[in-house]
């Protein structure tokens, strides 16, 4: 009964290699998310989904495209991976609610590159 | 842009002392103020939060104080125990935004 889960949890990769990663929350959320987590721990957002649009879009490379193919999954697709991109990939939902902000973090994804 | 400050970085205390961790925002529009606890290779999980129309909230060893016209929230730990240890982050919510702006985190570390 995982709330949020991301696979895969570890994803170990040559630069230059094409990757997905994909999320799915069971909560029933109108909102999802992907941050990116680097090695100093700084959580940072990329992308904000609300019902399946795209809402935020923050200065990500254009090799990260993110894919909602309905409210409860949220993928990320990565182009032409660059050493830069090792980090941990969290996916979040929250129900997008003026009175609910809470957001319920996926597992991680553990990316390098190398 | 919107930022959110946190300090210390790191914070060392002995079991049962207590432990405060500040953050500052730069958004005046922020309206919710959570904190996320994330342990060692875990994800960042909710343990307590507080909206711009309460000054302080408790929850057993844990409290948040917001003074919003300084633009300070801080987050109380009493009694630590070991397994407080972990990676503290503050986040400001913006309405402007639409996002959470997390602060750089604080690694506590409660010693035995």
């Amino acid at each position: 009964d995982t709330a949020v889960s991301q696979t895969p949890k570890y994803l170990v990769t040559q630069m230059g290699n094409d990757k997905s990663i994909k999320c799915e929350q069971n909560l029933g959320h109108d909102t999802m998310y992907w941050y990116k987590q680097d090695s100093k721990k700084f959580l940072k957002i990329m992308f904000s989904y609300n019902n399946k649009e795209l809402i935020i879009n923050e200065t990500v490379p254009n090799r990260f495209s993110p894919k909602s193919p309905d409210k409860a999954h949220l993928n990320l697709h990565i182009n032409s991976l660059e050493l830069g991109d090792s980090a941990v990939y969290f996916c979040a939902s929250s129900p997008g609610q003026p009175n609910s902000y809470e957001q319920y973090f996926g597992p991680g994804t553990r990316l390098t590159v190398t | 842009g919107e930022n959110v400050e946190q300090h210390p970085s790191t914070l060392s205390v002995q079991e049962g002392d207590s432990a405060v961790i500040k953050c500052t925002y730069s958004d005046s529009a922020s309206n919710y103020f959570p904190w996320y606890k994330q342990e060692l290779g875990k994800r960042p999980q909710l343990i307590i939060d507080i909206r711009s129309n309460v000054g302080e909230k408790k929850d057993q060893r844990i409290a948040v104080t917001l003074n919003k016209t300084a633009k300070h929230f801080s987050l109380h730990i009493t009694e630590t125990q070991p397994e407080d240890s972990a990676v503290y982050f503050c986040a400001a919510w913006g309405d402007s935004s639409y996002k959470l702006i997390f602060g750089s985190g604080t690694r506590l570390l409660v010693r035995p």
